[in-house]
């Protein structure tokens, strides 16, 4: 099992429409989570980082389950420019530095 | 220089041929980081560096080494490239290792095709 797993899509999303997907991870120790945005051919960028107690930042929300060991990116009001890839990152092991877990990548294609 | 670049942006390279690949960041962090991305399977992390003067190995370090000998620089080097190391690379950056939040920044890549 992958440490990180990701529905790689694509998530064909109409302009204005919300979209919402998960990622999923093994180690339940995993202590930081973050999500990353990868436009085609460039290089990932930090979306936001997940807390415990949820977050949001603008048309973007993240959450934390760690019960079930998941967490998840909603996007409310799509807009063409969100067509990315989201990649989902976990740092397993604070002790061991900011060394980081990534999935394989949701892609999100918002169309007219 | 703004942020962290990486020479060169692509290359072609013959099997058993030896190839470094650049990164410098101008953002004096001290830790930094190799990755290789493949189609399927993420980024995955090849060589790390907390602080200048030391490095580790990360999930893939087979056939790659690393060396950093100053805060900005910390190039990787294929000895003898084989085509699996065909991949996208990037190196990245982040103000310290500990740090729960710390956000890595990205170079733009290098796209290595081996032949």
């Amino acid at each position: 099992r992958k440490e990180v797993e990701q529905d790689p899509g694509p998530f064909n999303v109409p302009e204005g429409a919300t979209v919402a997907f998960n990622c999923t991870y093994s180690n339940s120790a995993s202590q930081s989570f973050f999500w990353y945005r990868q436009d085609c051919r460039k290089e990932p960028k930090l979306l936001m980082s997940v807390y415990s107690s949820g977050n949001e930042d603008g048309r973007f929300t993240a959450q934390l389950n760690r019960a079930s060991q998941y967490i998840s990116l909603l996007i409310r009001d799509s807009k063409l420019s969100d067509s990315a890839t989201y990649l989902c990152v976990v740092n397993p092991n604070k002790a061991a530095g900011n060394k980081l877990t990534f999935g394989g990548g949701t892609r999100v294609l918002v169309k007219p | 220089i703004a942020g962290i670049t990486q020479a060169p942006t692509s290359q072609i390279l013959a099997a058993g041929r030896r190839m470094t690949l650049r990164c410098t960041q101008d953002m004096r962090h001290n830790a930094m980081y190799w990755y290789r991305q493949d189609l399927g399977l993420g980024l995955r992390l090849i060589h790390y560096s907390n602080t200048a003067g030391t490095t580790g190995k990360g999930e893939v370090p087979d056939g790659y080494s690393v060396s950093r000998a100053n805060t900005d620089d910390f190039p990787l080097t294929l000895a003898s490239a084989v085509p699996s190391q065909t991949s996208v690379y990037f190196c990245a950056s982040s103000d310290s290792a500990g740090g729960t939040t710390d956000t890595q920044y990205f170079g733009p890549g290098t796209r290595l095709t081996v032949l």
